[in-house]
């Protein structure tokens, strides 16, 4: 079975500053991997997703993550944050063996912006 | 288009009482699945379908059945709810291979 952890639970951040968030997996094969982003109150919005390919994936909002096959990982970057990056971050993983069972989500990851 | 619509968006019951949460998507999605979202607890998986007709199992069924008598619909049972069952219950559609479309959830609490 997969699963997905999140190194941190919550960050807080000032404007401008730079973000990464961790995100590692466990899988013996080949994955699907996501960040979906949930705003206070909203349902999930998907950031950006790997596939296949480059690993360096651009998402919306000036969002990008890197997948590391060796080290199992799949980090949320963003050079400068704003205000409106508060929310809750999840990452999630799909194995890609033909099984339609989901997606295995972290625990999440709640950003706070100050001002 | 609407994506995947959830109702009701809210709802309180009362220990022991039953209700059905219904999600429907408009996209032709194969595949369909119901989540909970707990504090500190990420979403986990109650129940998918790969199909019309077809059910299984997630990583929290207990408490739960499903049902997809239609491709577009996919119904989520409480039988007799319970203060566990306390959360917010989020349903998603997608094509084998595809991202995933989220609805907007349901809050549901059990008193």
């Amino acid at each position: 079975a997969q699963s997905v952890s999140q190194h941190n639970h919550h960050v807080i951040l000032s404007e401008a500053a730079s973000l990464e968030l961790g995100c590692n997996y466990s899988y013996g094969g080949t994955v699907n991997l996501f960040w979906y982003v949930q705003y206070p109150g909203q349902h999930l919005q998907l950031l950006l997703k790997y596939f296949s390919g480059d690993p360096l994936v651009k998402g919306i909002k000036g969002f990008e993550a890197e997948f590391i096959k060796s080290k199992f990982s799949f980090n949320l970057r963003k050079p400068s944050v704003q205000w409106s990056d508060t929310a809750e971050y999840f990452c999630a993983v799909r194995g890609t063996g033909g099984g339609a069972d989901g997606l295995t989500f972290g625990k999440g990851t709640h950003l706070i912006i100050q001002p | 288009n609407a994506g995947v619509t959830q109702t009701p968006k809210f709802r309180v019951l009362k220990t022991g009482q039953s209700m059905t949460l219904l999600c429907a998507q408009d996209m032709n999605h194969e595949y369909m699945y119901w989540y909970r979202q707990d504090p500190g607890m990420g979403l986990r998986l109650i129940h998918y379908s790969v199909g019309e007709g077809t059910t299984a199992k997630g990583e929290v069924p207990d408490g739960y059945n499903v049902s997809r008598l239609k491709k577009q619909n996919f119904l989520l049972g409480l039988e007799s709810a319970a203060p566990s069952q306390t959360s917010v219950y989020f349903c998603a559609s997608s094509w084998p291979g595809y991202g995933y479309t989220f609805g907007s959830g349901t809050r549901l609490t059990v008193v």
